[in-house]
């Protein structure tokens, strides 16, 4: 089956570890995005790739490094200088952007606890 | 700053009913639209994508763009209390490959 895989589905760290929130897809698609979202907000992006060894930030990247080595693998840690990394982690593809495809597909999410 | 906007809501419509929900958009150069579907305590889900103006249908879905007014809406008819979710518009930014989403508006459907 192609799709999004993120792992773990849960996350508990401590104030001040830095964590790593995999996201892995078999779709062969160019592009992959990293989100965050707190409840009741929309979704805000933290980073995105959209070529192999090479991505950009979003809005939200303070606190944040990816890298993307893989086209399949897009990885996001999460540092401890983000001040409030509790949150719902979205990783997102999407096939040819720079040809048109724009449509992204999520993963099922990882949800980061720090305390 | 781009922005999507789009009514919190709860929107409530008894099953059969059709539900609208809307969204404006502040990037006037947008041109690709986008309505995703999010359970609660789930990832999004895309169910439809515009990006000419007027009608677009799929079973019981249909969008609606209206770029001269910058306003995109969501038809679900004979809604069904499975549809009850968190409805997102998303907005591809003009310019880039990347989307902007609205915060969403929650939709119930009671039986």
């Amino acid at each position: 089956d192609g799709g999004i895989t993120q792992s773990p589905k849960y996350l508990f760290r401590k104030e001040g570890q830095n964590v790593t929130l995999s996201c892995e897809q078999n779709l062969n698609h160019d592009a992959m995005y990293w989100y965050r979202q707190d409840p009741g907000q929309g979704l805000r992006l933290i980073y995105y790739s959209q070529i192999v060894n090479d991505f950009q930030k979003g809005d939200i990247a303070e606190g944040y490094s990816v890298s993307r080595e893989k086209k399949e693998s897009f990885p996001l840690t999460v540092t401890s200088a983000q001040k409030n990394p509790t949150a719902f982690y979205l990783c997102a593809s999407s096939s040819s952007p720079l040809a048109g495809g724009y449509e992204q597909y999520f993963g099922p999410g990882t949800r980061l606890t720090v305390t | 700053q781009k922005e999507v906007e789009q009514n919190s809501g709860p929107l409530s419509v008894p099953e059969g009913a059709i539900a609208s929900l809307n969204c404006t958009y502040s990037d006037r150069g947008s041109q690709s639209f986008f309505w995703y579907r999010q359970y609660s305590g789930k990832s999004p889900e895309l169910i439809m994508s515009i990006y000419s103006n007027g009608d677009k249908e799929d079973g019981r879905f249909t969008a609606q763009l209206n770029k001269a007014s910058q306003y995109v809406s969501l038809l679900i008819r004979d809604s069904q209390p499975s549809d009850s979710a968190t409805y997102l518009c998303a907005v591809k930014d003009s310019g880039y490959s990347t989307l902007t989403f609205g915060k969403g508006t929650m939709l119930l459907v009671s039986p």
